[in-house]
Formats: C-alpha cells, sequence, structure tokens
C-alpha cells in the first residue's frame, strides 16, 4: 500500500472548519483514500473515504486533488468532540489490511 | 451501522498469567477480523488478521505461539496473549468488516487495555 505523510498535529478554533492535508503521491490507480480517526482511548472510527471524486458524508467532505497524490479532509463546522488523531490511509477498495500512519492529532480550540 | 464489540474494556494481571480477549461483531457475519496493538503515543500496528474455520495469519515479528488466535464462528474471534510480561502491555484493538455491508470499510472494536503488573 501507498504510504501516506500528514502534519503531525493541527490546532483549529471551534465552529470553523478543520482542514487536514494528506500526501500520497505514490498512490496508484486502484488505490482509495480512507480517512479515520481515533478520539482518546477508543478504538478507530471510520470517517470517509474516496477514489478520485470529492465525497460528502454526514461527518465530512473528502477533496482529492486530480492527480490524486494529495487530498483534504474537511470537518465543516469543528466542535470540542472532533479533538481526536486523524488517519489517511491509502488501500485497494476491499484490501481489508490497512496500514496507520503516525496520524494528525487534531484539537479543536474553543 | 455495524458495531464490533471486544472485551474486556481493560484487564490488569499479574506477569505470567494468560489473557483473552473477544472481538464479536454483533450485527454481522465477518470472515475476517483483525487484531492490532497500540503503544502508546505510537500509531496501531496490525499484529495479525483472523480468518473464520482457518489459521491466522501473523504479521512479520509477531509471536504466534504468544499470541494465540482462534476464528471459531463468524461473529467471534479471540486473542489469547499466553504467559504475559509488563513488555506486552499495551492497547489491543480489533476490527472487521461487513462484506454484505454497502459500506467498505472495516469497524474497530473499543480497544483492550491490558497491564501486566
Amino acid at each position: 500500500d501507498a504510504k501516506t505523510t500528514q502534519p503531525t498535529s493541527m490546532d483549529c478554533a471551534e465552529g470553523r472548519a478543520a482542514n487536514l492535508p494528506c500526501n500520497h503521491s505514490t498512490i496508484s490507480g486502484n488505490e482509495y483514500v480512507y480517512w479515520y480517526r481515533q478520539i482518546h482511548s477508543q478504538g478507530p472510527q471510520y470517517i470517509i473515504h474516496g477514489l478520485k471524486n470529492n465525497e460528502t458524508n454526514e461527518m465530512a467532505s473528502l477533496i482529492i486533488t486530480e492527480d490524486r497524490k494529495s487530498s483534504t479532509l474537511i470537518l465543516p463546522h469543528a466542535t470540542l468532540r472532533d479533538t481526536a488523531v486523524y488517519y489517511c490511509i491509502v488501500a485497494n477498495f476491499g484490501n481489508e489490511k490497512l496500514t496507520f500512519g503516525t496520524g494528525t492529532r487534531l484539537t479543536i480550540i474553543p | 451501522g455495524a458495531v464490533v464489540s471486544q472485551h474486556p474494556s481493560r484487564v490488569i494481571c499479574k506477569s505470567g498469567t494468560s489473557v483473552k480477549i473477544e472481538c464479536r461483531s454483533l450485527d454481522f457475519q465477518a470472515t475476517t477480523m483483525f487484531w492490532y496493538r497500540q503503544f502508546p503515543k505510537q500509531s496501531l500496528m496490525l499484529m495479525a488478521t483472523s480468518n473464520e474455520g482457518s489459521k491466522a495469519t501473523y504479521e512479520q515479528g509477531v509471536e504466534k505461539d504468544k499470541f494465540l488466535i482462534n476464528h471459531a464462528s463468524l461473529t467471534l474471534s479471540t486473542l489469547t496473549v499466553t504467559s504475559a510480561h509488563p513488555e506486552d502491555s499495551s492497547f489491543y484493538i480489533c476490527s472487521a468488516r461487513d462484506p454484505a455491508g454497502a459500506l467498505e470499510a472495516q469497524h474497530f472494536g473499543d480497544g483492550t487495555r491490558l497491564s501486566i503488573l
């Protein structure tokens, strides 16, 4: 699976949009971009995934660049409960083996 | 949505004890489950892939005789840490994917915090 690079940490004011970047320059054509988050002392929670089109669900939006070498997860109106470590993972669709990097520690500030 | 349950959530035991952790898929059948380990301030590391009705597949460096995995049914996988020592203290997390689900993603349990004294 392709490797991803994320900033170690980010802060965002409560109520503002949180934009979390991820670089995956070695992504291959059949690999998807998955985002999970882990709140302290809990298991990871699925957020969203995409192949090349932008995606949106009730939790977040995923913007993937045209060359697919990077993506951005957007939490439109961040709340304190969004404080977590966010993992960007690249994997084949149906590939059940997920490789977690170090992720981005997002802190929402009141 | 799909739910994965882990039990116990926390266990504290003496060195040399064997500890069993259960992972259940509550509303779907999972032919494959995954076991991860997470040390403090580190990311999740895949330990093994648990396959229903067959032997587990272990990642490089994970001792299969130390971490016994049994996946006897489509909804239950167990991880037994045998003769646990303080260095085995960690956060153990399981996951499973619902192959019949519309959402192509893994669902994770809430983890088991293991502390060996």
